[in-house]
């Protein structure tokens, strides 16, 4: 595809259910990230991927949080028991490297009842 | 700590007029600069941004943005809005070193009246 996208558009779940976000990057980009969007608020980075190295994990803001990365390509991000303040758009982005623009898929809008 | 300030939540302009939109940062150095225009239930699109050179870049859309290292900003102007653009605007930040990560502002929601 053309650019990165990003499934379902909308979930809605029931408190403590587990969730799983789905992330296509543009081919060839190496570097992957997710972003949470709150209501009126600028986004919050998560998690970026780059290559085989580590992930930077460093903006999950629970244990609740994880994400996975099939080599270069798709990305899940999983939300386990999910709580009302997770209600949110999560944001995927991809980029050739990670210094590199940052180009972003339509988001999936997550609202937890 | 890093932050980057768009003051204005809500800026509603009739079609034709100019706009600007502000953004502040504070950061230990020029760090590189962006614009992003996220229309409703689309993604973030990237605009224009500032690595280094002349001050006053060229984006898409119509868009400018004038980088003043004394004052900390970057504003977008655009001199005639047009009714598609209504949407809402993130200016990002990122360190030239270290993190890779940008820091976003919480945006600014731009009405456009006929």
């Amino acid at each position: 595809g053309a650019g990165v996208s990003q499934s379902p558009s909308n979930k809605v779940t029931e408190k403590g259910k587990d969730v799983e976000l789905r992330c296509d990057p543009i081919s060839g980009h190496t570097a992957l990230y997710w972003y949470r969007q709150r209501l009126g608020q600028g986004l919050e980075f998560l998690i970026y991927f780059q290559g085989n190295s580590a992930p930077d994990k460093s903006g999950l803001p629970s244990d609740r949080f994880s994400a996975e990365r099939t080599g270069e390509s798709v990305s899940t991000l999983t939300i386990q028991r999910t709580q009302q303040e997770d209600s949110a758009v999560y944001l995927c982005a991809s980029s050739l490297e990670l210094t590199d623009t940052q180009y972003f898929g339509p988001g999936t809008r997550l609202t937890v009842l | 700590a890093q932050s980057v300030t768009q003051p204005d939540i809500h800026i509603t302009v009739s079609e034709g007029a100019s706009l600007e939109l502000r953004c502040n940062y504070s950061y230990g150095a020029t760090p590189y600069l962006f614009w992003y225009v996220q229309s409703p239930g689309q993604g973030l699109q990237l605009l224009l941004k500032y690595f280094s050179g002349d001050t006053l870049v060229q984006g898409i859309k119509g868009f400018e943005a004038e980088f003043k290292r004394s004052q900390s900003s970057f504003n977008l102007r655009k001199p005639s809005v047009h009714w598609s653009d209504a949407a809402e605007y993130f200016c990002a930040v990122r360190s030239r070193g270290g993190s890779y990560i940008p820091t976003f502002g919480r945006g600014t929601s731009l009405i456009v009246h006929p």
